[in-house]
């Protein structure tokens, strides 16, 4: 059974802060991961894609890889009261290449 | 309206009922998912497509069925609705599968549903 461990949270930072989320996964086979973000009663949203080691930056999110490690974090710079969300971490998995989630991290922003 | 819309966005119904959920998307993606989300259990993969009459089971297939007859179509049915079907339930869709793709899955706004 491939896993995929996010800390549940509530991770609380203050505005203005770096929010940083953590992904661990067992499926040393996995080439492609992605970050969502999902607000409450919404839908998932991809935010970040990552595919190779080091670290990949778009606006005030920055995706950091370690396949060796099998680790793959998030970075939130300059927190804000609405990226309040619940983050998934979704490594691709398996034979058939399907996105593996985890069970997310719940992030607070306080103002 | 280009994307991926799911009908109807909430729905009650009776133990032992058939229900079935609508997904259509308009990019002509080749994979469809079918995924429900619960408390404590994160999406959970139901039932996947890699392309029109190509189907197979994900983690938690009991109780379901789908089909896809159209390449924009992927309809899940409860065949007798039970209480643990109780769940919000999110189609998604995704041009590429495995190594080669590039992008993630785009979900539709998901279906409320009570079983009671």
């Amino acid at each position: 059974q491939k896993e995929v461990e996010q800390n549940s949270g509530p991770l609380s930072v203050p505005e203005g802060a770096i929010a940083s989320l953590n992904c661990t996964y067992s499926d040393r086979g996995s080439q492609s991961f992605f970050w969502y973000r999902q607000y409450s009663g919404k839908s998932p949203e991809l935010i970040m894609s990552i595919y190779s080691n080091g670290d990949k930056e778009d606006g005030r999110f920055t995706a950091q890889l370690n396949k060796a490690s099998q680790y793959v974090s998030l970075l939130i710079r300059d927190s804000q009261p609405s990226d309040s969300a619940t983050y998934l971490c979704a490594p691709e998995g398996g034979s058939q290449g399907n996105l593996i989630f985890g069970k997310g991290t719940k992030l607070s922003v306080k103002p | 309206d280009a994307g991926i819309t799911q009908s109807p966005r909430y729905k009650i119904t009776e133990t032992g009922r058939q229900v079935t959920l609508m997904c259509h998307q308009t990019w002509s993606h080749s994979y469809m998912f079918w995924y429900r989300q619960d408390l404590g259990h994160g999406l959970r993969l139901i039932y996947y497509s890699a392309a029109a009459d190509i189907t197979d089971k994900g983690e938690v297939p009991d109780g379901y069925v789908v089909s896809r007859s159209k390449t924009e179509n992927f309809p899940l049915t409860l065949e007798s609705a039970t209480r643990s079907q109780t769940s919000v339930y999110f189609c998604a869709s995704s041009e590429l599968q495995g190594p080669d793709r590039r992008g993630g899955y785009t979900f539709g706004s998901g279906t409320r549903l009570t079983v009671v």
